[in-house]
């Protein structure tokens, strides 16, 4: 099946820095990934669509200068979170649709995201 | 427009025991119907989807779901629940469309006691 990498798995980070999440479509070509964020016991929340090549959709509500989203390639997506507060520690997902899969999603294991 | 409604946030079964998760959605137009897996600290795994082939859908480990579009449902069931299903379960509906994205309902944790 199709797999999903993130790195880093968990990151810690002082208030004020930013930190960037990678995540890659290992052996296929995504050409559309989206990245969410998951509060504890809560559902996944859609931050952003990216799409390869352009620039990424963001949901209403998300600042789209503080959450950086690039798709560099069909293989790569990254997330910085820009100027990080507490208030960004979260759980960070990202997923990636390979065309024709019926927009079935695979998702990369997540980033621990702890603001200091 | 689409969403997703899940029925309980908490269900608790006995090992052995009928699981029964349900499901409920809304979309203006023919949808893609998935059920996910999360264990903690991890991201989500697929366990089936539908696509508009067979209304009964098997998935992995033992897991199958009935696309009823008179009853906009999608329930989850597995017979007999092992322990290792304890976990957080997510239906998801998306259109039709190349690359649609998807609403995820708000999750039921699932609980399997001895």
């Amino acid at each position: 099946g199709a797999v999903v990498s993130q790195h880093p798995s968990r990151v810690i980070c002082k208030s004020g820095t930013s930190v960037k999440i990678e995540c890659r479509s290992l052996d296929f070509q995504a050409t559309t990934m989206f990245w969410y964020r998951q509060f504890p016991k809560q559902s996944l929340m859609l931050m952003a669509t990216s799409n390869e090549g352009s620039k990424a959709t963001y949901e209403q509500g998300v600042e789209k200068d503080k959450f950086l989203i690039n798709h560099a390639s069909l293989t790569l997506s990254t997330l910085t979170v820009t100027s990080a507060h507490p208030e960004d520690s979260s759980f960070y997902i990202c997923s990636a649709i390979n065309r024709g899969t019926y927009n079935e999603q695979f998702f990369g294991p997540g980033t621990r995201l702890t603001v200091l | 427009a689409q969403s997703v409604t899940q029925l309980g946030s908490h269900v608790s079964v006995s090992e052995g025991a009928l699981v029964l998760l349900r499901c409920n959605y809304s979309s203006s137009v023919p949808p893609y119907l998935f059920w996910y897996v999360q264990y903690p600290n991890q991201g989500l795994q697929l366990l089936l989807k539908y696509t508009s082939a067979a209304t009964l859908v098997k998935g992995i480990n033992g897991f199958e779901a009935e696309f009823k579009k008179s009853e906009t449902s999608f329930h989850l069931t597995k017979p007999s629940a092992h322990m290792s299903d304890a976990a957080e379960y997510f239906c998801a509906v998306s259109p039709n469309t190349n690359a649609g994205k998807s609403t995820f309902g708000d999750g039921t944790t699932l609980t399997v006691k001895p």
